[in-house]
């Protein structure tokens, strides 16, 4: 069955330098890969989505590589903020099919 | 725009009680989903509904049941409520899939099941 796995369940980083979250999955092969932030007590917000025939994508200070022969997607949050402090989660899917979300990394900023 | 409403945002039950949640969706986005998260088995997928038709299924018992209405929005039911059943129920809306440009989440429902 499909496994999805999110490096760690936290991680500390000091506040201006660059998180990197991973995301592996086995027994799948998804066309494209999503990524999300959730806050406490809140539904996730979608951030990003890579498709599987693109390396790499950016927006802001975020960029998303995806690596269909490793099966891993990489999350980057350059020039972080104490305010990025968020559980990320990661959901590999295929169209018309319902996705499974990753475990997440909760991500914490320190100023 | 508006987005995703879900009501309650807070609801205490009894075991063995029923309970209906509803989701309305963004306007136009015909595509709903429905999710459980509890802290040991994070996002679980219940089901996906697309024009008033049950597009995927995940795997929860037959007590977790839900519909859609010609106007998109949905409903979720469980019947014969268990103290597991305890959980943040979110919904999620697309315009017809969400590998075409992610969810839109709402707040959710807290459900405590006594």
């Amino acid at each position: 069955s499909q496994k999805i796995e999110q490096n760690s369940e936290a991680l500390n980083i000091q506040e201006g330098k660059t998180a990197t979250l991973t995301c592996n999955y086995t027994n799948y092969s998804p066309a494209y890969l999503q990524w999300y932030r959730q806050d406490p007590g809140r539904g996730p917000v979608f951030l990003l989505l890579i498709r599987e025939n693109e390396k790499e994508k950016r927006k802001e200070r975020l960029k998303v590589t995806f690596d269909t022969t490793l099966k891993q997607s990489l999350f980057h949050i350059t020039a972080s903020q104490p305010a990025d402090s968020a559980t990320y989660l990661c959901a590999p899917g295929n169209y018309g099919q319902n996705f499974v979300f990753g475990p997440g990394t909760r991500l914490s900023v320190l100023p | 725009k508006a987005g995703v409403t879900q009501t309650p945002r807070y609801l205490i039950k009894t075991r063995g009680q029923q309970v209906t949640l509803s989701c309305s969706p963004i306007s136009g986005h015909r595509s709903v989903s429905w999710y459980q998260q509890t802290p040991g088995q994070g996002l679980q997928f219940l089901f996906e509904y697309f024009s008033e038709t049950q597009r995927n299924k995940g795997n929860f018992p037959g007590r977790f049941s839900g519909r859609q209405f010609s106007n998109s929005r949905s409903e979720m039911n469980v019947s014969t409520l268990e103290l597991g059943d305890s959980a943040l129920y979110l919904c999620a809306s697309s315009p017809t899939d969400a590998g075409r440009g992610g969810y839109t989440f709402g707040s959710g429902t807290r459900l405590t099941v006594v």
